[in-house]
């Protein structure tokens, strides 16, 4: 079953501009991710935040958690078109051993 | 480079034959991998956790006597679509735990069922 949902379910914007995709979830969890997968292809991950932090940063990338609020949000700066994907946000909860519960995902589309 | 592979890439098989997809971790052993199956513009769904040495773990819904689920070694774990129907069509992905946190995925197999 699916933990929870994102939003937007699909973002279209101009490169240069941010890219902000949402993601709630339903558990406690032990660490939230994400994941970038290009139409047809395998996931690339993007970046791992753990329950006890509250932002982390990797290159143009900007992940928040709010556990209180059971929330995530992935900022992506200055899209470029390369950034055009599919993006999962995905749950390691609790109780649930090493497996990962994805989220609906967005659509991102970068318009050159 | 890939630590996680899986074959065959794509796969095209006629209704009621099976099909076997491997999932292999190429520089680390696995005790657990994970199946997934996602359709066309939608997210990934669990199936199910193969455990080596023991049997796999299926999702609500997921019916085991159809996915058969083999780890047969640290390394190696098969899914087995056994009679295969067009609405089984889909794209399986496997992922492999390292470490607590580190988990990486297949680059999926596109199974077509005419």
């Amino acid at each position: 079953s699916q933990q929870g949902e994102e939003d937007p379910q699909a973002l279209s914007i101009q490169e240069g501009e941010n890219a902000t995709m949402n993601c709630s979830y339903k558990t406690s969890i032990n660490n939230l991710q994400w994941y970038r997968q290009n139409s047809g292809r395998g996931l690339v991950h993007l970046i791992l935040i753990r329950s006890n932090e509250r932002e982390k940063h990797s290159g143009r990338l900007r992940v928040t958690l709010d556990t209180s609020k059971k929330s995530s949000s992935l900022l992506i700066t200055a899209s470029r078109a390369a950034d055009t994907a599919s993006y999962f946000c995905a749950t390691k909860i609790i109780q649930g051993a090493q497996k990962l519960v994805f989220g609906q995902g967005t659509r991102l589309t970068i318009n050159p | 480079g890939a630590v996680v592979s899986q074959h065959p890439s794509r796969v095209i098989c006629k209704s009621g034959t099976s099909v076997k997809i491997e999932c292999r971790s190429l520089d680390f052993q696995a005790t657990t991998m994970f199946w997934y199956r996602q359709f066309p513009k939608q997210s990934l769904m669990l199936m199910a956790t193969s455990n080596e040495g023991s049997k796999a773990t299926y999702e609500q819904g997921v019916e085991k006597d159809k996915f058969l689920i083999n780890h047969a070694s640290l390394t190696l774990s098969t899914l087995t679509v056994t009679s295969a129907h067009p609405e089984d069509s889909s794209f399986y992905i496997c992922s492999a735990p390292r470490s607590s946190y580190e988990q990486y995925f297949g680059p999926g197999t596109r199974l077509t069922v005419t």
